[in-house]
């Protein structure tokens, strides 16, 4: 009864690649977010969607576009796969966009080789 | 934006002892004050967080307090356990908008 989940946890593949990361959340949450954090565990936000609309979209390559089906999930997918995408991609979700706790999955590692 | 400043960003203490993280913020209408412990391999996980109408919040051995008028923020463990050792993450969220504002982090290393 995880939660939020994302799927796979580890991903490796090829520079040039396109791949993409699921996420999922049985919280009943109308916000969820992604989240990208380097090797100096500094987390950086990279989009935000409010009931299914796209909120926040920090300054990231358009090579990144998320995809919100509906409240529960939000995806991620990535092209063309640069060596420094590699990072480990964290999904989260809130009750509302502002003042709420959001609570996270466990990371999606991407690794390029 | 907000401008989160977390101190300090490695932390080693002994079993027992106590732990303070120190966050600074900028904007003063910021209102929301989580904390966040992550451990290995793991996302981060919520552990206590603070209004900006309240000083002070506990819950058993974690405590968070909060200055607006300073602009920052504190959480404090008491009688550490070697479990507590993660990397712990302060963040702000201003009243109108939509975003965590991250602190850097700190990695806490309890000591047998």
């Amino acid at each position: 009864d995880t939660a939020v989940s994302q799927t796979p946890k580890y991903l490796v593949t090829q520079m040039g690649n396109d791949k993409s990361i699921k996420c999922e959340q049985n919280l009943g949450h109308d916000t969820m977010y992604w989240y990208k954090q380097d090797s100096k565990k500094f987390l950086k936000i990279m989009f935000s969607y409010n009931n299914k609309e796209l909120i926040i979209n920090e300054t990231v390559p358009n090579r990144f576009s998320p995809k919100s089906p509906d409240k529960a999930h939000l995806n991620l997918h990535i092209n063309s796969l640069e060596l420094g995408d590699s990072a480990v991609y964290f999904c989260a979700s809130s009750q509302g966009a502002r003042d709420q706790p959001q609570h996270f999955g466990d990371g999606t590692r991407l690794s390029i080789l | 934006g907000e401008n989160v400043e977390q101190h300090p960003s490695t932390l080693s203490v002994q079993e027992g002892d106590s732990a303070v993280i120190k966050c600074t913020y900028s904007d003063s209408a910021s209102n929301y004050f989580p904390w966040y412990k992550q451990e290995l391999g793991k996302g981060p996980q919520l552990i206590i967080d603070i209004r900006s109408n309240v000083g002070e919040k506990k819950d058993q051995r974690i405590a968070v307090t909060l200055n607006k008028t300073a602009k920052h923020f504190s959480l404090h463990i008491t009688e550490t356990q070697p479990e507590d050792s993660a990397v712990y993450f302060c963040a702000a969220s201003i009243s109108t908008g939509n975003q965590f504002y991250f602190g850097t982090g700190t990695s806490l290393t309890v000591i047998p």
